[in-house]
């Protein structure tokens, strides 16, 4: 069964600083991760996908790679913004034709201007 | 294109009662995935349905059901609500096969009292 772990499970940095979230899955065998962005009591907004024969992709201050082999990735934040705070949540397919995500725990990110 | 779009957005029931939640996918999108989200387990897969099939399904009892229409509108019912349905109810859709990204909509917030 795959186990999606996110540390920290909170981050609070000033303004500018950059930073970096952390995920794990336990399992390998997986077809993309996702990365996701939550607003208090909103929905989810995609950041960022990598499919699983990927590194890393980019988009904007936002950077994300992909170590399939040792069950992580991180997303990177450059030049963080007060903006930016939001709970972070990354999430993995296995199968293709299934749209099912397993969700890690999130981490929640208050930067302070 | 519009969102994804969720109704009602908030909802209070008792015990026992039953609740049916709306989701309308972004046009022309095929699949639908229902997701709870609980403070203490967190994002939980419930359901896909495609093109008005299920797909596949989560761990969840025999109370959480749900269905697609024809014009890819899906709706999920709880029956015999239980003070632990409380939950935010997230809907995501995607395209078919080959669309990765899926996109969510704000949610539904259901309290049980």
């Amino acid at each position: 069964k795959q186990e999606v772990t996110q540390i920290p499970a909170a981050l609070s940095v000033p303004e500018g600083e950059n930073l970096v979230l952390n995920c794990s899955f336990t399992d390998s065998a997986i077809y993309n991760l996702q990365w996701f962005r939550q607003d208090p009591g909103k929905g989810l907004t995609s950041l960022l996908l990598i499919q699983s024969s990927q590194r890393e992709q980019t988009s904007g201050r936002l950077n994300a790679s992909l170590d399939k082999s040792s069950g992580r990735s991180t997303l990177y934040i450059a030049a963080s913004q007060p903006g930016d705070s939001a709970t972070y949540l990354c999430a993995v397919r296995k199968n293709t034709g299934f749209q099912k995500l397993v969700f890690g725990t999130g981490t929640r990110l208050l930067v302070s201007p | 294109k519009a969102g994804v779009t969720q109704t009602p957005r908030y909802l209070i029931k008792t015990r026992g009662q039953q609740v049916t939640l709306s989701c309308s996918p972004i046009s022309g999108h095929r699949s639908v995935s229902w997701y709870q989200q609980t403070p203490g387990q967190g994002l939980q897969f419930l359901f896909e349905y495609f093109s008005e099939t299920q797909r596949n399904k989560g761990n969840f009892p025999g109370r959480f059901s749900g269905r697609q229409f024809s014009n890819s509108r899906s709706e999920m019912n709880v029956s015999t609500l239980e003070l632990g349905d409380s939950a935010l109810y997230l809907c995501a859709s995607s395209g078919d096969w080959t669309q990765e990204t899926q996109y969510f909509g704000p949610g539904t917030r259901l309290l049980v009292l």
